[in-house]
């Protein structure tokens, strides 16, 4: 069955950077896009991007861009997210998503990863 | 502010049914399909509904999906205590070239 295990969760300072990872299994790796989702505490999900593991290619949300970048690694089938120059208010649990067949849903979703930014 | 919108509530007994709704414009759910989550208290987000009205293998016939236009909704009938979380609708905004969600709406069954 797909599995989506992401990294544990993780405490920064304002203005270092995260990378979340997310590892894949139980189906063909390079075959469906990966997104990003935040949610913040007790908040709503915020969709951050995508990424293709077979090209790498990538697109973000307007307003995560020059600020996020996604990349993954085919040898592990792992997708990560680095998040730059976090600010407060990017407390929030990450989820990697894969994208559904006909790639307007999600279909399958990490546990989750909380990252608490805090001084 | 969420691009989609839902009510932040709803509450129904046990046995009986809710609706939630979602509403949108038309470079999201006027353009694309519509996809519906439920959120349990700290868990992940799990897929409901998908291209408007079709389930997940697994996923109970007591959960449906439909879209007029620029708005959706969400039906659960035969509710159970189980069902209280969160939901919400998902949909890709082709203006934005992105994906978007409503705030979610919290389902109180009493």
């Amino acid at each position: 069955q797909v599995q989506l295990v992401q990294s544990g969760a993780e405490v920064k300072k304002p203005g270092a950077s995260v990378k979340v990872s997310c590892k894949a299994s139980g189906y063909t790796f390079s075959g469906y896009y990966m997104h990003w989702v935040r949610q913040a505490p007790g908040q709503g999900l915020e969709w951050m991007g995508w990424i293709h593991p077979n090209s790498g290619g990538t697109r973000y949300a307007q307003r995560f861009q020059g600020w996020v970048t996604m990349t993954r690694d085919t040898s592990i089938n792992t997708v990560y997210m680095e998040l730059n120059r976090l600010k407060l208010d990017d407390t929030a649990v990450y989820y990697c998503a894969r994208d559904g067949d006909s790639g307007y849903y999600y279909d399958n979703w990490g546990q989750g990863t909380l990252v608490t930014v805090s001084s | 502010q969420s691009v989609l919108t839902q009510p932040p509530s709803v509450s129904a007994a046990p046995g009986q049914k809710v609706t939630i709704s979602c509403s949108g414009s038309s470079s999201n759910i006027g353009a694309t399909y519509v996809s519906w989550y439920q959120q349990l208290p700290g868990a992940a987000p799990k897929l409901l509904i998908y291209d408007n009205d079709q389930r997940p293998s697994g996923i109970p016939d007591r959960f449906s999906g439909s879209k007029s236009g620029t708005s959706a909704t969400l039906g659960i009938t035969g509710l159970q205590t189980g069902d209280e979380a969160d939901y919400y609708c998902g949909a890709w905004d082709t203006s934005l070239s992105g994906g978007v969600f409503g705030g979610g709406t919290k389902l109180t069954v009493l």
